[in-house]
Order: C-alpha cells, then structure tokens, then sequence
C-alpha cells in the first residue's frame, strides 16, 4: 500500500530466537498499530503508537515489545518467538480522527518452526 | 475482535447480490467500517459510515446502519468473481478499531 512497507514479507524463525518486524510509513501519521491475523480470529490488536515513544499494549500483547523512535517506523518484537506466534502481522497507520479508517501494510507472513 | 461478530462464510452466485452482516457492541462508535482483504494481500478500505446515517450507498456497494439493534450490512449488487474476497466489519473505539473475524465471500459461476 501507498506511504506504508513491512519488511520482511516472509520469515521462517526457530523457536526461543528473537525475531524483529519492521513497518515503515511515509504519510507522517501520528497512529501506528501492529495486529496479527489468524483464521477464526480476524484481527487482533497486539500494540499501538500514538506518537514517538508514546506505545500501549492491545488485547494480546504478551511476548511481543515495541518501539517507536522515529514518527516513521514502528518496529515490532517478539522476544523469543513460539510457535503460537506463527501468524500474520500488519501493520497500520492511521490519523487521530480515524476517518477514513487505517491503511494497511502488505503483511509480514511469520512461520516459528 | 470478540465485540464484532461476523458470519464466517458466504457464497453467492454471480449476478446476484450479496449480504453480509455485522453486530458490533460499542454503542458510541462513531464510524463504522468495511474492509476487503484478497488472497495474499492487506486490507483494502471497502467503504465506512457514520454512526449518524442509516444508509450509504456507493456504486455497488450499500451499508445499512441499525443503531439500535447494533447491526451492520454490506450489500454488493451484481456480484462478480472479483468480489471473492474475506470482508471484514470494524468499529471504532477511541483511537483503534475493532475488527470481526472476517466473512469469506466465495463467488460462483
């Protein structure tokens, strides 16, 4: 999607290693938002950013951290990855006002073997 | 999002119109959202409405808004083989949306 990357696009990680996901935005939103995406359970918010430095934690946020040093990236980790993490993870950015909803990353395909 | 609850599948055949529902919790949402994401791909704002109108109408698309039993509709007219898709319903909550578990349209000839 415009203005908003996620790298890598697929990673396979072993158990127990720490494995670290990138969402990128050009659009200078102040929102950014990490969710993971499993069959059965839609979306389901993980983090937030509502600013730089400035994170919350979402409904299934154990063994994952964030950081936001910069308004552009939003980094995502999981601390050491299991295989209940195998998911998808977008990536969101949106304004305050949420008008017009989020605009989503491509999505990072994660296999925890 | 356990507040959202979609229906999980749905298939239509070409030509026809498709419906597909939505209830949501949070009475005080203001807007409210339909998503499309396709096979491999993210999610694509399909169209939304705010939590004021009852209806809203874009070229085939139609959302239908019941504030007080809480439900939300999307209908596609004349469906076709590029509506295959999973559609998501999402509401707003403060800063965040909250998201169904998605409701997989499979088109057939």
């Amino acid at each position: 999607d415009a203005g908003i990357t996620q790298s890598p696009r697929h990673k396979v990680t072993e158990t127990g290693t720490p494995v670290t996901l990138r969402c990128h935005q050009t659009e200078n939103h102040r929102y950014m938002y990490w969710y993971r995406q499993d069959p059965g359970h839609g979306l389901r918010l993980i983090h937030y950013s509502y600013g730089v430095k400035d994170t919350d934690k979402g409904e299934v946020s154990d063994g994952y951290s964030v950081s936001r040093s910069k308004t552009e990236d939003f980094l995502l980790t999981l601390e050491s990855a299991t295989s209940s993490q195998t998911s998808v993870y977008f990536c969101a950015i949106s304004s305050p006002q949420l008008t017009y909803g989020y605009t989503f990353g491509s999505g990072t395909r994660l296999t925890v073997v | 999002g356990e507040d959202v609850e979609q229906s999980l599948f749905l298939s239509v055949r070409e030509g026809d119109s498709s419906v597909i529902n939505c209830t949501y919790t949070d009475s005080s949402s203001t807007y409210l959202y339909w998503y499309k994401q396709e096979p491999g791909a993210g999610l694509q704002l399909l169209t939304y409405i705010f939590s004021n109108m009852d209806m809203k109408q874009d070229q085939r698309l139609t959302v239908l808004l019941n504030k007080k039993d809480k439900h939300l509709s999307l209908r596609i007219a004349d469906t076709q083989t590029g509506d295959s898709a999973i559609y998501f319903c999402a509401e707003k909550e403060d800063y965040k949306l909250s998201f169904g578990a998605g409701t997989t349209v499979t088109v057939r000839a």
